[in-house]
């Protein structure tokens, strides 16, 4: 069992509201992604790190973004939640070029 | 370019009766192949992965999984399915793209186990 924590794991939040979800993992990988899941649907990568100062888009286009300020810690934030952000966000990481070891997710929901 | 297709969207089983799901993928070099599963309100849990080792890979759970190159498989199976087999199974490979290793996802395989 990997050592990556998801907060909060669930989120219900009005229209225009500033969010962030936070991901941690103890395991000094540093390489750390956050994908995103809507019901029903294959993963798609939104952003990824490569270590500490790096950050990158992903595949899918996001209106969210990502810090990473220290090697376990990398926080997506949303400046103006809507609707169309409702899904569930998996955070990921892994060391050098091995398995991805994902979070439990937080599952998002913008009124 | 690599994509993997998972040629069924739900499967259903009884108890105690084998579990196969299916796994197609194309990748213009030899690939690493990976199973994860998620149970609902979970995050996603890496059954096994195939890394150009043995072909038979066994993966936790009883579950595993066989890499045919020549049909560009990678099957799931299990000898005998329990009730906490239920989930989300998704089929994933793996390539490098732009320095970091690049999951590339399946649309999943809802399986349900029924007594």
């Amino acid at each position: 069992e990997a050592d990556i924590y998801q907060t909060p794991r669930y989120l219900v939040i009005g229209t225009g509201k500033k969010i962030t979800l936070e991901c941690s993992q103890t395991m000094g990988h540093d390489k750390m992604y956050w994908y995103q899941q809507d019901p029903g649907m294959e993963l798609h990568l939104i952003h990824y790190s490569y270590g500490v100062n790096s950050t990158e888009k992903g595949d899918l286009s996001s209106e969210s973004t990502v810090s990473r300020i220290r090697t376990e810690h990398f926080p997506l934030t949303l400046e103006s939640a809507r609707p169309s952000h409702t899904s569930q966000y998996l955070c990921a990481s892994s060391a050098a070029l091995n398995t991805q070891y994902f979070g439990p997710g937080t599952r998002l929901t913008v009124l | 370019a690599q994509s993997v297709t998972q040629l069924d969207s739900h499967v259903s089983v009884s108890e105690g009766t084998p579990v196969l799901l299916r796994c197609n993928y194309s990748s213009s070099y030899s690939p690493s192949l990976f199973w994860y599963v998620q149970h609902p309100n979970k995050g996603l849990q890496l059954l096994l992965k195939y890394t150009s080792a043995a072909t038979l890979v066994k993966g936790i759970n009883g579950f595993e999984a066989e890499f045919k190159k020549s049909e560009t498989s990678f099957h799931l199976t299990k000898p005998s399915a329990h009730m906490s087999d239920a989930a989300e199974y998704f089929c994933v490979v793996s390539g490098l793209s732009g320095g970091y290793n690049k999951l590339i996802f399946g649309a999943g395989t809802r399986l349900a186990v029924h007594p």
